[in-house]
């Protein structure tokens, strides 16, 4: 199967620093990829959908200039997260969308989540 | 907007009892259907999915899911759980005409032995 691949896994991190979490399609091509957040005992709340070669589409909410994804080719799209604060500790999870040729169906594959701690 | 609901948030069985957790949708158009896994310390793996045709859908580890379209339903059943099974379980739904995948809740699985 496709596989999805996160890094880091874990990051420990001070307040005002920058962490960029990388997400990598490693055998398909991933026309669209998904970050997710989640907190604790609490669903995945969908951040921003990326598509490859142009802007994000971030949800509600989420601030564009402190989560800025980058989705720099078919197979990775990355995650900064900007001038961290300990509010912004939590489990980041990234999925990619397997596009078929000719057809609409679709599957997503999700990385192994990344672990950020900010103190 | 669409939305995902999944109305159990908690479920506590007995190992060979038989599992059925709810998942409803809000998008009226093309949908492809999903239910997630989470086991603990783990990451989410795909159970099921459901694309087109037969809207009884089989996937791994004896979990059966089934879309009703007249009811925006895609509940998740397994006739007998096992310890094991224990873990949290996601329904998501991709809704093709706008590029987005949502997932609903989740239901924390809590299976005794």
């Amino acid at each position: 199967g496709a596989v999805v691949s996160q890094h880091p896994s874990r990051v420990i991190c001070k307040s005002g620093t920058s962490v960029k979490i990388e997400c990598r399609s490693l055998d398909f091509q991933a026309t669209t990829m998904f970050w997710y957040r989640q907190f604790p005992k609490q669903s995945l709340m969908l951040m921003a959908t990326s598509n490859e070669g142009s802007k994000a589409t971030y949800e509600q909410g989420v601030e564009k200039d402190k989560f800025l994804i980058n989705h720099a080719s078919l197979t990775l799209s990355t995650l900064t997260v900007t001038s961290a604060h300990p509010e912004d500790s939590s489990f980041y999870i990234c999925s990619a969308r397997v596009k078929r040729v000719n057809s609409m169906n679709t599957e997503a594959f999700f990385g192994q989540g990344t672990r950020l701690t900010v103190v | 907007a669409q939305s995902v609901s999944q109305h159990n948030h908690h479920v506590i069985l007995s190992e060979a009892a038989s599992l059925e957790l709810g998942c409803n949708y809000s998008y009226g158009g093309t949908v492809n259907l999903f239910w997630y896994v989470q086991y603990p310390g783990q990451h989410l793996q795909l159970l099921l999915k459901y694309f087109s045709g037969d809207p009884l859908v089989k996937g791994i580890k004896g979990f059966e899911a089934e879309f009703i379209k007249s009811k925006f339903s895609f509940n998740l059943r397994k006739p007998s759980v096992q310890w094991s099974d224990t873990a949290e379980y996601f329904c998501a739904v991709y809704n093709n005409a706008g590029n987005m995948l949502t997932f609903g809740g989740g239901t924390r699985l809590m299976v005794k032995p």
